[in-house]
């Protein structure tokens, strides 16, 4: 079973906040990703990172932002969270890169920007 | 272009009956990997199995297995023996090779409802 953990799992937030949405993984995987999901639709990919120090960003532009310092650890900011922002964020990781790498999930944080 | 298609939104099922979800796939590379995964109501995505590009025999985990067909592009997911917990969103998704890395990439899902 897999253990990618993230926080909060919901957050009703103001328009303006900066808001910092965790994901931890205690399975030593190098590659860690976020998606953004609104309801019933696809996930998006944002960003991705290979391991420490290293962050991409994905397909659907982002006004987020990602660090990775330590392998287990894989924050995402928001610096002036909007409405528009309002929508699911799920985090993954896997063990390393291959087109047979399967992804393991977090259980999302779902955000309501006010 | 979509790179995965599932065409069906939605999807009724009987309780012990087998179904079908459909999903579609494009791609020039000739190495990539198709994957299954089921997303409850608490959001949560669960992968349920893969298929290899190469691979020769369909995949199979449990009830689970995986019709591909790679003439047609398409990977469809069966569920034999429904049951009521497996009332939940699925996504079809594909891992190719693009700029040097395998990126994956999520079908749109379909959503469905097992009934007794």
């Amino acid at each position: 079973e897999a253990d990618i953990y993230q926080t909060p799992r919901y957050l009703v937030i103001g328009t303006g906040k900066k808001i910092t949405l965790e994901c931890s993984q205690t399975m030593g995987h190098d590659k860690m990703y976020w998606y953004q999901q609104d309801p019933g639709m696809e996930l998006h990919l944002i960003h991705y990172s290979y391991g420490v120090n290293s962050t991409e960003k994905g397909d659907l532009s982002s006004e987020s932002t990602v660090s990775r310092i330590r392998t287990e650890h894989f924050p995402l900011t928001l610096e002036s969270a909007r409405p528009s922002h309002t929508s699911q964020y799920l985090c993954a990781s896997s063990e390393s890169e291959g087109r047979q790498e399967t992804q393991y999930f977090g259980p999302g944080t779902r955000l309501l920007v006010l | 272009a979509q790179k995965i298609t599932q065409t069906q939104p939605g999807m009724f099922v009987q309780e012990k009956e087998a179904v079908t979800l459909d999903c579609t796939y494009d791609t020039s590379d000739p190495s990539y990997g198709l994957f299954w995964y089921k997303q409850p109501s608490s959001g949560e995505m669960i992968f349920l199995i893969y298929q290899g590009s190469y691979d020769q025999q369909n995949a199979t985990e449990g009830r689970y297995s995986l019709n591909f067909q790679k003439a047609r592009k398409s990977a469809n997911l069966v569920i034999s023996a429904s049951q009521l917990g497996d009332s939940a969103m699925y996504f079809c998704a594909m891992r190719e090779l693009s700029g040097g890395s395998y990126i994956p990439t999520f079908g749109r899902g379909t959503s469905l409802i097992v009934h007794p």
